[in-house]
């Protein structure tokens, strides 16, 4: 069965400082697909990666990067120099190429960035 | 290039009616795909419809139901409202089912 865990909850910081958003995934499948979406308050589901399961490559995109580590089932997302239009709710999702768009999410975390 | 939209943002129902939700996905899109979002359950998949077919089902009731047009247009559908249906109903478009962009939702209320 496939499954995502976010066990941050909500985190709050300051603006500037670096937060780690921590995902854990479990599946069967060898090939399979993770995400990372952005949810602001108007609801919206924002994409912001995916990485597929062949793909371990760390990636960076401005002041956000993705660590893919396929040895503990993990796919951490850290935000660098946090600012206020990064609070939001974050969620992590997996896919399977057969499943279509079928996603399991996690239970999302509450990014709280103080001025 | 638009993004996906859904109409309408707001609805509010009474116990036993029913009600219809639109998506119009981004152009091009052929999959279609609906999630119920709610503060106790989280983010779950409702179903996927792929060139008017539905190619995939979550574990809801079959008091939800949709259909999806020729020209990739989704309708969800929800028979007899409940209390507990009162949710973000979120859709999202996808073209290869590699990644699927959302629209901002319909939340329903059911009084």
């Amino acid at each position: 069965a496939q499954k995502v865990t976010q066990v941050q909850t909500e985190i709050s910081v300051v603006e500037k400082e670096d937060v780690t958003l921590d995902c854990v995934y479990e599946t069967r499948d060898t090939t399979y697909y993770l995400f990372w979406y952005k949810q602001p308050p108007s609801g919206e589901l924002v994409f912001l990666i995916r990485r597929n399961s062949f793909d371990e490559q760390n990636e960076i995109s401005g002041r956000y990067s993705w660590n893919f580590q396929k040895s503990t089932s993990s796919f951490n997302f850290t935000i660098t120099a946090s600012q206020v239009v990064d609070s939001a709710v974050y969620f992590c999702a997996l896919s399977d190429p057969w499943g279509g768009n079928q996603f399991y999410f996690g239970t999302g975390t509450s990014l709280t960035v103080i001025p | 290039k638009a993004g996906v939209t859904q109409t309408p943002r707001y609805l509010i129902k009474t116990r036993g009616q029913q009600v219809t939700l639109s998506c119009s996905p981004i152009s091009g899109h052929r999959s279609v795909s609906w999630y119920q979002q709610t503060p106790g359950q989280g983010l779950q998949f409702l179903f996927e419809y792929f060139s008017e077919t539905q190619r995939n089902k979550g574990n809801f009731p079959g008091r939800f139901s949709g259909r999806q047009f020729s020209n990739s247009r989704s309708e969800m559908n929800v028979s007899t409202l409940e209390l507990g249906d009162s949710a973000l109903y979120l859709c999202a478009s996808s073209y290869d089912g590699a990644e699927a962009f959302f629209g901002q939702g319909t939340r329903l209320t059911v009084v």
